[in-house]
């Protein structure tokens, strides 16, 4: 079963604009929700990260924004550039527990 | 630091024949893990260890084995390969803590005619 959904599997976004990634996850016991990028031909790197105590983390143009209530996290993506033109992962890992889960992905093009 | 390391990047296989998928790290990280990518379907994790020695399941292991005889290495044998294994394959590899940052390797692009 999935247990993180996310949305959209595609994404256009003109440059300058905002681009948004939407996860939800029914497992209450998760803890840590990261984000991965992925450039093609690449391994998936490490983007930004946020723990549930916090409904917000912003790392420059990127910003994660958690819903605890509601189950659901978002990354954002300010002055969207053509560089930014990559796959996107959201992930979740349950408390006391090594192993991370993806959501399918959501691959991002930015319009120059 | 290389970071992790998998070998080879690409490789083309018969049905029936059977190879092993290298990854290597040298952060001295005790978690390492195996993901396919597919089309749609996102990481799928395929085995994981949590030490030397410790190794498990993760959501689809059939047809892949793993041993974990050292930290560093963590290697995924396809036993008898078949057309559904057609894939990209990652390792990863990551401290267990606060964070857990998944390191991951370049990938092997693997063909199963």
């Amino acid at each position: 079963q999935q247990q993180v959904k996310q949305s959209p599997q595609s994404l256009i976004v003109q440059k300058g604009g905002i681009s948004i990634i939407n996860c939800a996850y029914e497992n209450t016991a998760f803890d840590y929700f990261p984000w991965y990028q992925q450039f093609p031909g690449k391994g998936p790197a490490l983007l930004i990260a946020i723990r549930p105590d916090v409904s917000e983390k912003k790392e420059g143009r990127f910003t994660i924004s958690f819903n605890k209530s509601a189950k659901q996290f978002s990354l954002h993506i300010m002055d969207s550039q053509p560089g930014d033109s990559a796959t996107y992962f959201c992930a979740a890992r349950p408390d006391r527990d090594d192993k991370i889960i993806f959501g399918k992905g959501t691959r991002l093009h930015i319009l120059p | 630091n290389a970071g992790v390391t998998q070998t080879p990047k690409f490789q083309v296989l018969k049905t029936g024949q059977s190879m092993t998928l290298q990854c290597a790290q040298d952060m001295n990280h005790e978690y390492m893990s195996w993901y396919r990518q597919d089309p749609g379907m996102g990481l799928r994790l395929i085995h994981y260890s949590v030490g030397a020695g410790i190794t498990d399941q993760g959501e689809v292991p059939n047809g892949y084995n793993v041993s974990r005889s050292t930290t560093e290495d963590f290697p995924l044998r396809l036993l008898s390969a078949a057309p559904s294994q057609t894939s990209v394959y990652f390792c990863a590899s990551s401290q267990p803590g606060y964070t857990d940052t998944q390191y991951f390797g370049p990938g092997t692009r693997l063909t199963v005619l």
